[in-house]
């Protein structure tokens, strides 16, 4: 049973569609992330959610969006695709801010 | 700005040799957690240590944090060609809420 899975794996669009990646956690997990992963390896958080809350990162675009239909799952939807977007994101959860993340295997974004 | 930096970006050693990699970081922590990721894949937990602990061992892994100085580093010892992966610090702010990493260090142990 996979622990955090992601939709598509590879995902390939042309600039100015919007798109959605899915995640879905079965944990039980609380709390879940998004982060987009740049060519150079750099992570950086986009968002962190949990049932409380929605943090939103002010460098993000407002282009980028998180929507949780429930407690299980993080989307993220993205508008008016740049090539920049080009990258590859993780959603990931966790039960409490002591514990330890479970990432799914990313989405690899490719803009044309 | 990012939360940790490690040091060094990469590092190349022979099967055998210990691997040393270093992170500091700019906020006070919650906890501080080691990832390894493989090339093409997700991050996987390696170890956690809390603010008030000051060394934690797991296996081939020994995690040292030292909080007055910002940093921790975290030691393989005895490497192996499988240990080649990139490896991340990630630092909980005291709040909880946020998970931010550091750039990574990319390992390659050479057979």
């Amino acid at each position: 049973d996979t622990a955090v899975s992601q939709t598509p794996k590879y995902l390939v669009t042309q600039m100015g569609n919007d798109k959605s990646i899915k995640c879905e956690q079965n944990l039980g997990h609380d709390t879940m992330y998004w982060y987009k992963q740049d060519s150079k390896k750099f992570l950086k958080i986009m968002f962190s959610y949990n049932n409380k809350e929605l943090i939103i990162n002010e460098t993000v675009p407002n282009r980028f969006s998180p929507k949780s239909p429930d407690k299980a799952h993080l989307n993220l939807h993205i508008n008016s695709l740049e090539l920049g977007d080009s990258a590859v994101y993780f959603c990931a959860s966790r039960l409490g801010q002591g514990t330890e993340a479970f990432f799914g295997q990313g989405t690899r974004l490719t803009v044309v | 700005s990012q939360q940790g930096e490690e040091d060094p970006q990469a590092l190349s050693i022979q099967e055998g040799e210990n691997a040393t990699m270093n992170c500091s970081y700019k906020t006070s922590i919650n906890n501080l957690q080691w990832y390894r990721q493989n090339s093409g894949r997700g991050l996987v937990h390696l170890i956690l240590i809390r603010s008030n602990e000051r060394e934690k061992h797991s296996g081939r892994l020994r995690v040292t944090l030292d909080t007055s100085k910002k940093s921790s580093s975290l030691l393989i010892t005895a490497s192996r060609a499988a240990d080649t992966a990139s490896y991340f610090c990630a630092t909980t702010n005291n709040a909880g809420n946020m998970l931010t990493f550091g750039g990574g260090t990319r390992l390659m142990v050479k057979p």
